[in-house]
């Protein structure tokens, strides 16, 4: 079936550690993109990459960082700069130029 | 991108239609209005979206107003399922850019 599978399910991180979540989409899409989502809030978004070794900063860029060396993947990285990780983390796909988004089921991720 | 106005919460009988309205009073000409659902601790769900025409589809219908100003989502028969935050978006298509979730609002189907 074709989707977008984000892993693990729950994450627990450290202090000072960096955690890495894992997004890979089969839906050959070009477009993906990274959400957080605090209790009670909207999503807001963290980066976004419309191209293979392209990306673009969102709205809270700070703390993490991403790469896009395929298309079908784009994993996100907790920094330990990120001092209050602790959310709950989507993951987007779309085709180019269409703002129809498919998301995964999330990550929730908590600090120790 | 036009900002959105949303109420924060509604509640609907199960069987009964639910009516979602947005507000965008500062809509352009060339923008679309989106509507997404989030289950609780799911990935929001595309739902439908319009740019002047009312739409329908399996899962609801979209009434935009003539002005465009406003608009309203229609869940026909709302069933406990649907109880989800609703998000309405305004975005040009094919804008390069992220769509922006704001709080949405919360639909409470009750039996």
């Amino acid at each position: 079936d074709g989707g977008i599978t984000q892993s693990p399910k729950y994450l627990f991180r450290k202090e000072g550690q960096n955690v890495t979540l894992s997004c890979e989409q089969n839906l050959n899409h070009d477009a993906m993109y990274w959400y957080r989502q605090d209790p009670g809030q909207g999503l807001r978004l963290i980066y976004y990459s419309q191209i293979v070794n392209d990306f673009q900063k969102g709205d809270i860029a700070e703390g993490y960082s991403v790469s896009r060396e395929k298309k079908e993947s784009f994993p996100l990285t907790v920094t330990s700069a990120q001092k209050n990780p602790t959310a709950f983390y989507l993951c987007a796909s779309s085709s180019q130029g269409l703002e129809k988004l498919f998301f995964g089921s999330g990550t929730q991720l908590s600090v120790l | 991108d036009a900002k959105t106005t949303q109420p924060t919460s509604m509640d609907c009988a199960e069987g009964r239609a639910a009516n979602l309205p947005c507000n965008h009073s500062t809509i352009s000409g060339n923008e679309y209005v989106y509507w997404y659902r989030q289950i609780h601790s799911q990935g929001p769900q595309y739902i439908i979206h319009g740019l002047k025409n009312n739409e329908t589809n399996e899962m609801a219908s979209l009434i935009i107003t003539e002005d465009r100003k406003s608009s309203t989502l229609i869940l026909p028969h709302a069933t406990l399922r649907d109880t989800a935050v609703y998000y309405c978006i305004v975005r040009v298509a094919n804008s390069g850019y992220a769509l922006n979730f704001g709080k949405g609002t919360s639909l409470l189907v009750t039996p």
